[in-house]
């Protein structure tokens, strides 16, 4: 199966911890998002992301969140000094080009602060 | 700011029964709506793609419509297995981001 693939399915932090949420794209794929999924709530963008370029961080919290998808190697999604509010399930996406291709997600990380 | 509102939140259908979901959104300038499906525990799966009013899209018991104000996606003769949540999303011109809807959560009763 050449899709989306996340890793971990399931990681649980205590506050104060660092979570780091890693993404493959699709084979062929240069182009990343992430989104959040908060519990009762719609999927929200937070982060666009090109090989080693961020094209688009509109969504992302200014603070302790970080994103960066190197030259080689997957996607990572960083969350430092997690807290409690970080508890969520964080979707990676991925299109072949930016020109209003589809965005194929991944199965998810669901991230539990204790 | 982009909106996207789905209705409704959750339906139930007896097998066989046909029904709609309907997608509003508000956006400055449509680049494409896209619908997805998406069951507990998984990723959203990848459905339709609409770029302008009057498309038309289908796929199997699913057909997905395109004004320009709302989208539908029709369901025909569902089967149990058609039970998900199902997701509408718009992508404006100039952006990339998706802006989702909160989904429409459906059981399918054999």
């Amino acid at each position: 199966n050449a899709g989306v693939m996340q890793n971990p399915r399931h990681l649980v932090r205590r506050r104060g911890q660092e979570a780091r949420l890693r993404c493959s794209p699709m084979k062929g794929h240069s182009h990343v998002y992430w989104y959040r999924q908060l519990p009762e709530e719609g999927l929200k963008f937070m982060v666009y992301l090109q090989k080693e370029n961020i094209i688009d961080e509109s969504g992302m919290p200014k603070e302790r969140f970080s994103a960066e998808f190197p030259k080689e190697g997957p996607s990572i999604l960083r969350i430092q000094q997690v807290v409690r509010g970080d508890s969520a399930a964080y979707f990676c996406a991925s299109s072949q080009t930016g020109d209003n291709q589809p965005q194929h997600f991944g199965d998810g990380t669901r991230l539990s602060i204790l | 700011e982009d909106q996207v509102t789905q209705s409704p939140e959750a339906l139930r259908l007896q097998e066989g029964e046909s029904s709609s979901l309907n997608c509003s959104y508000t956006v400055s300038g449509l680049r494409g709506l896209f619908w997805y499906r998406q069951d507990p525990g998984k990723g959203p799966e990848f459905l339709f793609t609409l770029y302008s009013a009057g498309e038309e899209k289908e796929k199997e018991r699913l057909k997905a419509t395109l004004t320009k104000k709302e989208s539908f996606l029709h369901i025909t003769a569902p089967k149990p297995e058609d039970s998900a949540t199902y997701l509408c999303a718009v992508r404006e011109k100039g952006a990339q981001k998706l802006v989702f809807g909160q989904g429409t959560r459906l059981t399918i009763n054999p």
